[in-house]
């Protein structure tokens, strides 16, 4: 199994350029998370979705948005980039949420620069 | 508001021996699930250990345990017998038992030196 897998792992961007951010898991999770990592931060919650057809805001939602048609893809989509979204994206899948604590499957990360 | 505390940002310790790594969280909910995930130098972030906050033994995996104190809302790492391969980013996470959002600290820096 290929796990979590998320493209592209590197990508340089300007201001005010769109672009997504590939992410698919072969799992069949029904629990799929988009998280961000700043410097010195801890991850925060983007993003998220409970199954396909299903997502919803997590901490840091502004500048963003997603889309689930399908249970294995779940991509992450940057509008109108600024510097502020220079960071490194990790996608995560899981069986199960908080209900069970169910451990997350994470992909290798996208290091996304905004100049 | 979940916070999750790391206090060290940076830690080393000599090959085999042990060291323990401090999370405090702040919760007024009593069902909780609590994390440690490393983040190797590779960056793909992978699970150490799960603990259950109705569960009052600690969990352990391994060479890893937790020292998990509810009252005091403590929940420390212990790596024994350390090795080159534990070098990496931990963080410790948490999430409210039904919730959608893990919450992670700012993570420990572990080197482990030969």
């Amino acid at each position: 199994n290929a796990g979590v897998t998320q493209t592209p792992k590197f990508r340089i961007l300007k201001i005010g350029q769109s672009m997504t951010l590939q992410c698919t898991q072969d799992m069949n999770h029904n629990y799929m998370y988009w998280y961000r990592q700043d410097p010195g931060m801890g991850l925060k919650l983007i993003y998220y979705s409970v199954g396909a057809g299903i997502t919803d805001k997590g901490e840091v939602p502004n500048g963003y948005n997603v889309s689930r048609s399908t249970t294995e893809d779940f991509p992450l989509r940057l509008e109108l980039a600024a510097p502020s979204q220079t960071s490194v994206y990790f996608c995560a899948s899981s069986d199960f949420s908080g209900t069970r604590g169910g451990e997350l499957f994470f992909g290798e990360g996208s290091r996304l620069t905004v100049l | 508001a979940q916070t999750v505390t790391q206090s060290q940002p940076e830690m080393s310790v000599q090959e085999a021996e042990t060291v323990t790594l401090s999370c405090t969280y702040d919760t007024s909910e009593s069902n909780y699930y609590l994390f440690w995930y490393k983040q190797p130098p590779s960056r793909q972030m992978i699970l150490v250990i799960r603990q259950e906050a109705y569960k009052q033994q600690n969990a352990t995996e391994n060479r890893f345990s937790v020292n998990f104190q509810k009252a005091a809302k403590s929940f420390s790492l212990k790596i024994s017998d350390s090795q080159l391969g534990d070098t990496a980013m931990y963080f410790c996470a948490f999430i409210l038992t039904g919730a959608n959002n893990l919450f992670f600290g700012t993570g420990t820096r572990l080197t482990v030196i030969p």
